[in-house]
């Protein structure tokens, strides 16, 4: 089963921060929190991933509570082609290498 | 970046008979691919873990002797789908996993497979 929670769905307008939550109450210390996303009918693409420190790419940004609870992935500026199901994952690196997928969220980008 | 590949994007094939598919990685070498499938409306679900050069390891409830893969170089991995039947229609995704580093995994674009 995942070890995440996540909203089932999300709305966006376009050209605004997109700000996806994500809970994993029960990450293990040597667990990372990995986030993909699914665009309609296509394989799953990596986004961004973290341990304890946030963290940020030329995609998004990755904040993690200091407790290691709940995170929040952000788009800064959404745009269609952002809509897709995003996924927050966590998972050992280098130990279990299994991703287990969630339900994750369907983000929506409003024009 | 990574590439992974997948090949044939999709396929239709009649009950009874058996559909490879392939997944590449294309400018990295892979120790470990990743089999996943995925029905309409639902979530990926791992089927298998390939490593190169030894056997595949199997989720549980998915069977091996349905489901033969091969991984036979650290860039490509095969997934054969044995005397496939209508229940086996889905969206097949592969994803690879850089020999260097341990960081995160890449996928394939996905196979879809429809079985009449």
């Amino acid at each position: 089963d995942a070890k995440t929670t996540q909203p089932p769905s999300m709305d966006c307008a376009e050209g605004r921060a997109a700000n996806l939550p994500c809970n994993h109450s029960t990450i293990s210390g040597n667990e990372y929190v990995y986030w993909y996303r699914q665009i309609h009918s296509q394989g799953p693409q990596y986004i961004i991933h973290g341990l304890k420190n946030n963290e940020t790419n030329e995609m998004a940004s990755l904040i993690i509570t200091e407790d290691r609870k709940s995170s929040t992935l952000i788009l800064p500026h959404a745009t269609l082609r952002d809509t897709a199901v995003y996924y927050c994952i966590v998972s050992a690196q280098g130990g279990s290498e299994k991703l287990v997928f969630g339900k994750g969220t369907k983000l929506t980008v409003n024009p | 970046g990574a590439v992974v590949s997948q090949h044939p994007s999709w396929v239709i094939c009649k009950s009874g008979t058996s559909v490879k598919i392939e997944c590449r990685s294309l400018d990295f070498q892979a120790t470990t691919m990743f089999w996943y499938r995925q029905f309409p409306k639902q979530s990926l679900m791992l089927m298998a873990t390939s490593n190169e050069g030894s056997k595949a390891t199997y989720e549980q409830g998915v069977e091996k002797d349905k489901f033969l893969i091969n991984h036979a170089s650290l860039t490509l991995s095969t997934l054969t789908v044995t005397s496939a039947h209508p229940e086996d229609s889905s969206f097949y995704i592969c994803s690879a996993r850089r020999s260097e580093s341990v960081e995160t995994q890449y996928f394939g674009p996905g196979t879809r497979l429809l079985v009449l």
